[in-house]
This record gives C-alpha cells, structure tokens and sequence, in this order.
C-alpha cells in the first residue's frame, strides 16, 4: 500500500540547533516526493522536491531509497522556521499521498 | 495573479444543511483537486478533475459532489452537512494533467467549516 508516514506531530528545538523532520514512505515504483510547508496564516506551499535536488530556505532533503525516506534537514533552525510541514508522495496518476504533518516549533 | 481563491473562508452550517464551496485558479492549470484537512491526518483528497470535462473521487468523496464549471472553477458541494464534515478544504490546482512526473499543486487559503 502507498503510504506516508510522518512519525512526529511536534518536535521543537532551539533556535540555532540543527533540525530533522522524518518522512518515511511505502510505494512500490519509483518515487517522487515532496516537503510541502504551511506557515501561521499562510497557504500550503511547496517547499522542495527531490528530484530538483535543491536547497531552500537552507533546508534540504534526501531520498533515501534503500530506508526508503526523505527526512528534511536544516543545520541551524531559525524562529522564522516555525510551521507545518507535510511529506508527500506523487503516485502514478500524478496524484499526492500526504503524511499526517509535522508541527516544528523554534524556541528563542 | 490571485493564485487559487476560495470562497468562503468560514461557515457554520446545521447539520442537514446544503452549501457550496467554491474554488477558482486564473493561472490555466488542468488539475484541480479539493481536499480537507484534520487534526492528526494530514490532507486527504476529496475529488480531484484532471483536466476540463472530468471528475473523479479522491480517498473519502462519501457525502460529497464536485463540479468543474469550466478550466478555471470547481466547486464542491455538500448535499447534507453532518458533523463528521466539519474541517478546513483546501482547493488546490496544477498545471499538468499529465506527464513525466508530478508537479507542483498551488493551494488555496482554505474554508474552515463546521457543521454543529
């Protein structure tokens, strides 16, 4: 089955300390995934993608396929990283399987 | 641009009452979709239309019906609200209907409803 499992719905850290949101994913091809981030009063927007293979807003993520994850990471957390953050997986008719969410939390 | 806008932003409904959100994009997308959102689940999509002229259910389309008015509008409707319907719906688009791989979805801010 096609799945997205975020293991976390809080995790909070210290401004300055480096953060770690996990996505771990279930699908039997070949796969294409997604950080989506939704801040206090803004609209779900996307955050990076795999296959860019980018960094944004010093976040970046790697697909893992052998631990089949694609854990979000940023050295050095700022208060302005405060936000939801989804996982997400596209499926072969071009649709997103989504992960449960992820509230990080930046303490000052 | 608008982007993806959504009306209305927020609604109180009694339980057996009818309403329709509405969902419009001006950037020319094909896809659009409609998802909710609850605490604990992430998104979930409702019903989605890959292009012009075409619907289809998402993972939970019980209680609910779509409309592609045209490229740019589609709308969800509930037939007769029920508690188990309050949420927050997320009207989303994207300017594939196809191809080599998935692309970015644009979201609208969201309706907040609750049905009491």
């Amino acid at each position: 089955a096609q799945r997205v499992t975020q293991p976390e719905k809080l995790l909070s850290v210290f401004k300055g300390a480096p953060v770690e949101l996990k996505c771990n994913y279930s699908y039997s091809g070949s796969p294409e995934l997604f950080w989506y981030v939704q801040y206090s009063r803004q609209r779900l927007q996307l955050l990076l993608r795999h296959i860019s293979r980018e960094s944004i807003k010093g976040f970046t993520a790697d697909l893992n396929k052998g631990e089949t994850s694609f854990h979000l990471k940023k050295p050095f957390a700022q208060e302005e990283d405060s936000a939801m953050y989804y996982c997400a997986l596209g499926d072969s008719n071009y649709q997103l399987i989504w992960g449960a969410g992820t509230k990080l939390i930046i303490k000052p | 641009n608008a982007g993806v806008t959504q009306t209305p932003k927020f609604q109180v409904l009694k339980t057996g009452q009818s309403m329709t959100l509405q969902c419009a994009q001006d950037m020319n997308h094909n896809s659009m979709y409609w998802y909710r959102q609850d605490p604990g689940m992430g998104l979930r999509l409702i019903y989605y239309s890959a292009s012009e002229g075409t619907t289809d259910k998402g993972e939970v389309p019980n209680g609910y019906n779509v409309s592609r008015l045209n490229k740019r509008e589609f709308s969800l409707r509930l037939e007769s609200a029920a508690p188990s319907q309050t949420s927050v719906y997320f009207c989303a688009s994207r300017r594939q209907a196809s191809g080599a791989w998935v692309d970015e979805q644009f979201f609208g801010p969201g309706t907040r409803l609750t049905v009491l």
